[in-house]
């Protein structure tokens, strides 16, 4: 069984500070691929980055960072200097080869307040 | 267009009404997904339809009954809903098989409030 856990229900910053989600995951898999979404308050989950299990390599996309440990199973986001605008709930989630595999498992969403 | 379209955005029915959630995708792709979302809890994956073709339904109850009639629409027809029913009704679609990235592509999603 798939299982994503997201510790943290809610988060709140001050404009400019970092905030890092944390996100646990669970699978008997050997190939499996991690996701972060982003739902801001309009409802629509958007799609912010997708890793594969065989790459472990961190990734930076502007103010968005990613760090994937396979070790510890876990793949924990960051968002550095944080905007009013990142505010919204954050869900990451799990699924297996891609192929035909339609069944993604998400956490229960992290809630990011980003205070002026 | 947007990608996914759902309508309506709000809905408040009564536990005696029979309503129906609409979703299109202008994707072009070729499975389609309902998801619940209830406050402080995962997205529940409800149905998934691949080529027009039921390929989950996960043990939801009957008051929900799903309709894929072509591959760009999807809908929910709902009726002698609960009040536990009340949650944000998410749509989706994604591209199987080659292609596959693994991103769904959401609506905006359906309030439904049961009274």
């Amino acid at each position: 069984a798939q299982k994503v856990t997201q510790a943290q229900t809610e988060i709140s910053v001050v404009e400019k500070e970092d905030v890092t989600l944390d996100c646990v995951y669970e699978t008997r898999d050997t190939t499996y691929y991690l996701f972060w979404y982003k739902q801001p308050p309009s409802g629509e989950l958007v799609f912010l980055i997708r890793r594969n299990s065989f790459d472990e390599q961190n990734e930076i996309s502007g103010r968005y960072s990613w760090n994937f440990q396979k070790s510890t199973s876990s793949f924990n986001f960051t968002i550095t200097a944080s905007q009013v605008v990142d505010s919204a709930v954050y869900f990451c989630a799990l699924s297996g080869s891609l192929l035909n595999d339609y069944k993604l498992s998400f956490g229960a969403g992290t809630t990011v307040t980003v205070r002026a | 267009e947007t990608g996914v379209t759902q309508t309506p955005r709000h809905l408040v029915m009564g536990m005696t009404n029979k309503k129906s959630l609409k979703c299109e995708q202008h994707l072009g792709h070729n499975a389609m997904y309902w998801y619940k979302q209830s406050a402080k809890k995962p997205l529940e994956l409800m149905f998934v339809y691949s080529l027009e073709e039921r390929v989950e339904n996960n043990s939801v109850p009957s008051r929900f009954s799903p309709e894929c009639p072509n591959s760009s629409h999807l809908f929910l027809h709902l009726h002698t809903l609960q009040p536990e029913d009340s949650a944000l009704y998410l749509c989706a679609s994604s591209q199987l098989g080659v292609g596959n990235t693994g991103e769904l592509f959401f609506g905006e999603g359906s309030r439904l409030t049961v009274l």
